[in-house]
């Protein structure tokens, strides 16, 4: 079984400061890691996704994280946080072993606010 | 990146009717889809996993015979919510993934369903 516990359901950050989201999984077996954004009524988009490749993933819009099997964690990062990056911001953990049967599980999400 | 479609986006219908909600991969063949449910302010959970030609499998708590999942293209997978009431409003989110378990799964807009 897996698990997602994201810290901070809301994080508010200064336009230009540094953008930090906090997530640590919980996986019996070598987990897949992924960060999806959320807009208002929308669908999830993918930012990035760790796939056991390198432990440093660069996504789209500026974002990165670093996976850190030692802490069991995942956590994104911007250097410079803009108005545009408020939203939603899911991590999630896939770690099945069956083709064809993989499944997400999300953690609970954290609202991030970018204050002008 | 791939596109995933959801049809309809949102859709108002009175309790005790039948509501079909269709998720379409657009420009690849998706063999695995995903159906998740999402409450207000909260995480995606998932519901049920469908594969191609197969019988859907559903996740422990969710009624079978109440959300009815249909995959019987490569492309496309429907969601039927039978009979539906009032605490069946939520936001009904699909996503699909191509052959590969590696591959990302792209999620679709989602649905928007409101019982009266």
């Amino acid at each position: 079984a897996q698990s997602v516990t994201q810290l901070g359901s809301h994080v508010s950050v200064s336009e230009g400061a540094l953008v930090l989201l906090r997530c640590n999984y919980s996986s019996s077996v070598p987990p897949y890691l992924f960060w999806y954004v959320q807009y208002p009524n929308q669908g999830l988009q993918l930012l990035l996704k760790y796939t056991s490749a390198a432990t440093l993933v660069k996504g789209i819009n500026g974002f990165e994280a670093e996976f850190k099997k030692s802490e069991t964690s995942f956590h994104l990062t911007k250097p410079s946080a803009h108005m545009s990056d408020a939203a939603e911001y899911f991590c999630a953990v896939s770690a099945g072993t069956n083709f064809g049967n993989e499944k997400l599980t999300f953690g609970t999400g954290t609202r991030l606010t970018i204050i002008p | 990146g791939a596109v995933v479609s959801q049809h309809p986006s949102r859709v108002i219908c009175k309790s005790g009717t039948s509501v079909k909600i269709e998720c379409r991969s657009l420009d690849f063949q998706a063999t695995t889809m995903f159906w998740y449910r999402q409450f207000p302010k909260q995480s995606l959970m998932l519901m049920a996993t469908s594969n191609e030609g197969s019988k859907a499998t559903y996740e422990q708590g969710v009624e079978k015979d109440k959300f009815l999942i249909n995959h019987a293209s490569l492309t496309l997978s429907t969601l039927t919510v039978t009979s539906a009431h009032p605490e069946d409003s939520s936001f009904y989110i699909c996503s699909a993934r191509g052959r590969s378990f590696t591959d990302t799964q792209y999620f679709g807009p989602g649905t928007r369903l409101t019982v009266l």
